[in-house]
């Protein structure tokens, strides 16, 4: 069965400065797809990047990238220029390519300090 | 209505009653879920469903059931609820046919006591 691990329960940050939140993973399969999803205070979870494991290039949405490094299967995700909308529960998720149920991680609370 | 909507947005219920959360969504999803969010376990999968008329049990199935007799709706209900049910419910759909991205409703903080 595949799991996903965030190991860092909280995190901070100083506004304008670079973070970055750690997830690896554990799966047999060669094709799937990574996720990282932000829940701000108001409960909605939002689809911050996607990584699909057949490309070798990391994703990037703006000030949001990820390392992925399929070998070591691990899937950070940096956030530059934090700024103090980007405080919030982080999670991480798996999905595989055979089926479409989301493996979530534990989350990461990110703290952005002005 | 545009997206997915939960209701009722939270709710305190007595150990034993029975309960229906709603999910509703209007994209023409096939797929839809329904997660439970507890404090350091993040989201767990409940149940699921592929189409309407089918579906499958997910990590944590035990007390809960759904139906989708269509292809927009998908309620959860717990027959007898208990605290350990207590949590945070999201419903959330995706079209297989597209991105693989999965789309969350608001949520539904349901309390058992």
């Amino acid at each position: 069965a595949q799991t996903v691990t965030q190991s860092q329960p909280e995190m901070s940050v100083q506004e304008a400065e670079t973070v970055t939140l750690s997830c690896t993973y554990d799966t047999s399969e060669s094709d799937y797809y990574l996720f990282w999803y932000k829940q701000p205070p108001s409960r909605q979870m939002i689809l911050v990047i996607r990584q699909e494991a057949y490309k070798q290039q990391n994703a990037t949405e703006n000030r949001f990238s990820v390392n992925f490094q399929k070998a070591a299967k691990s899937f950070s995700l940096k956030i530059s220029d934090s700024q103090l909308g980007d405080a919030a529960m982080y999670f991480c998720a798996y999905r595989s390519a055979f089926t479409d149920k989301l493996i979530f991680g534990t989350g990461t609370r990110l703290q952005v300090f002005p | 209505i545009a997206g997915i909507t939960q209701a009722p947005t939270s709710q305190i219920l007595a150990a034993g009653r029975r309960m229906t959360l709603r999910c509703t969504q209007d994209m023409r999803h096939n797929a839809m879920y329904w997660y439970r969010q507890d404090l350091g376990l993040g989201l767990r999968l409940i149940h699921y469903s592929n189409t309407a008329g089918t579906t499958g049990k997910g990590e944590v199935p035990d007390g809960y059931s759904v139906s989708r007799a269509n292809t927009d709706d998908f309620p959860l209900t717990l027959a007898s609820a208990v605290p350990s049910q207590t949590s945070v419910y999201f419903c959330a759909s995706s079209d297989e046919r597209g991105n693989n991205e999965q789309f969350f409703g608001p949520g539904t903080r349901l309390t058992v006591l």
